[in-house]
C-alpha cells in the first residue's frame, strides 16, 4: 500500500529551466509534507517543508505547492542548475496511524548544460 | 558538528548468514531511527528510538531482525539469518526530538546484498 507516490522516476531539465517534480498521497491524516534531496552514496538532506494549513512555501529557488483536495504536492526548482541533479523524496507525515515519516519512491532529477 | 556515522559502507553476505550494523547519532539527538531501502523504493522506517526505549518497530520484520540502543546513544541494528530480499540499503538517522522530522538528519547508509 503506497500512501506517497511519486510517479515520474526521471525528470531531465535543462540548466535555467524550471523542474516540476509531483507527489501524490492517499492518506487524509498527513498534515506535514516534506522533500528529500539524497545524492549517490550519501543519505538523504532535508530541502524544504509544506504544514496543511498553507498552499506554498517557498525558499529560494525552492517552491513546494500543496493542494489538498486533489492530495497532491509539487515542488518547483527555479532556475535549475547541474548541481540539483539528485533523487527527489517526497515525504509525509501526520497524527494516530499516520504518525510514521512515509516516503515515496523517488525521482531521479537530471539538470543538462 | 560531525553527523551520523555507520559502518560499515558495504557488506556482501551469502544468505542464512547473520551481519550487523552500527550507527553513532549526531551528539544529543535523542531519537534514533533506522530505515532500510530497497532498489527503487523509498526509505521504510524498520524501528524508531526515544532514548534507549522502542517508540515504533512495527514494521520491523521480528523473526530475523533485531536492533538496540544501549545507554541512548550508539545502535546496532543485525539480521540474522538473512534473506536474498533483505538486500537493501539500511539508513540510520537521527533527530533532537520524536516531532523534528525536518531535522531528521541521516547517515550515508551501509549497502547490504545477499547473495
Amino acid at each position: 500500500d503506497q500512501q506517497v507516490k511519486q510517479n515520474s522516476p526521471s525528470l531531465s531539465v535543462q540548466e535555467g529551466r524550471i523542474s516540476i517534480l509531483n507527489c501524490d498521497y492517499t492518506n487524509s491524516m498527513f498534515d506535514y509534507f516534506l522533500w528529500y534531496k539524497k545524492y549517490p552514496a550519501e543519505g538523504p538532506t532535508f530541502l524544504i517543508s509544506i504544514s496543511s494549513i498553507k498552499d506554498k512555501n517557498e525558499d529560494g529557488r525552492f517552491t513546494v505547492f500543496l493542494n489538498k483536495s486533489a492530495k497532491h504536492l509539487s515542488l518547483h526548482i527555479v532556475p535549475s542548475q547541474p548541481g540539483d541533479s539528485a533523487v527527489y523524496f517526497c515525504a509525509a507525515f501526520g497524527t494516530g496511524t499516520a504518525s510514521k515519516l512515509t516516503f515515496g519512491t523517488g525521482t531521479r532529477l537530471q539538470v543538462t548544460l | 558538528e560531525a553527523g551520523v556515522a555507520q559502518s560499515p559502507r558495504y557488506k556482501i553476505i551469502e544468505k542464512r548468514q547473520s551481519v550487523a550494523f552500527w550507527c553513532n547519532p549526531i551528539s544529543g539527538h535523542a531519537t534514533l531511527y533506522w530505515y532500510q531501502q530497497i532498489l527503487g523504493q523509498g526509505p521504510k522506517l524498520l524501528i524508531q528510538f526515544q532514548n534507549n526505549g522502542v517508540v515504533d518497530d512495527s514494521q520491523l520484520p521480528k523473526d530475523r531482525f533485531s536492533a538496540e540502543r544501549l545507554k541512548g546513544v550508539d545502535s546496532t541494528l543485525k539480521i540474522q539469518p538473512a534473506k536474498l530480499e533483505d538486500s537493501a540499503v539500511y539508513l540510520c538517522a537521527s533527530s533532537l526530538g520524536d516531532r523534528d522530522r525536518e531535522k531528521l538528519f541521516f547517515g550515508s547508509g551501509t549497502q547490504l546484498s545477499v547473495l
